[in-house]
């Protein structure tokens, strides 16, 4: 079936670790994107990608690195310049070109702090 | 500024009432979308609605209805005989024209709705 796949479930990261969360789509979709929730809170962008090696920073992408060098795959990477990483992150994809479209999401990733 | 707005944060009902969940957006473009979405316990977050800004016209599906008034910028979403299974957070969601933010999502708060047995 098609869909977004991210790994790991969950994730526990040290004090000055990179970590890198997984997220990859068979939906054929050119738009990806990478959100964040806190508890009690709303998704937050972090970055997107409308095309394969072309990404864009959301709202909150302080922290952050992607690459986009599949259309299939979109890791997020949180490096340890992300002093507060504990949080639930959400991968989402829909077609380029049609703002119409719903996005279509994965089962998240909880980050924590070890 | 917020885009979406969801006022209610927390809702509980009693099993077979009904309940409504208010969504209010800004926008000052012409054509836009709008979404609801469905985030159970598990987490994934599942795609209920669409509504363009052309269509006004109320949908119902089973349970479920939503309102759309243009008017007053709002998209509410009505669940009759609420069930225990509804038991979520639910998201508006605020999409506008792809030249101008590139396709971007803007997301309310949500509002987190516990259906009592």
């Amino acid at each position: 079936d098609g869909g977004i796949t991210q790994s790991p479930k969950y994730l526990f990261r040290k004090e000055g670790q990179n970590v890198t969360l997984s997220c990859e789509q068979n939906l054929n979709h050119d738009a990806m994107y990478w959100y964040r929730q806190d508890p009690g809170q709303g998704l937050r962008l972090i970055y997107y990608s409308q095309i394969v090696n072309d990404f864009q920073k959301g709202d909150i992408a302080e922290g952050y690195s992607v690459s986009r060098e599949k259309k299939e795959s979109f890791p997020l990477t949180v490096t340890s310049a992300q002093k507060n990483p504990t949080a639930f992150y959400l991968c989402a994809s829909n077609g380029q070109l049609y703002s119409n479209q719903p996005q279509h999401f994965g089962d998240g990733t909880r980050l924590s702090i070890l | 500024a917020q885009k979406v707005t969801q006022a209610q944060t927390e809702i509980s009902v009693v099993e077979k009432e009904d309940v409504t969940l208010d969504c209010v957006y800004e926008t000052r473009d012409t054509t836009y979308y709008l979404f609801w979405y469905k985030q159970p316990p598990s987490g994934e977050l599942v795609f209920l609605i669409r509504r363009n800004s052309f269509d006004e016209q109320n949908e119902i599906s089973g349970r479920y209805s939503w309102n759309f008034q243009k008017s007053t910028s709002s998209f509410n979403f009505t669940i009759t005989a609420s069930q225990v299974v509804d038991s979520a957070v639910y998201f508006c969601a605020l999409s506008e024209p792809l030249i101008r933010t590139g396709n971007q999502f803007y997301f309310g708060t949500g509002t987190s709705l516990t259906v009592i047995p």
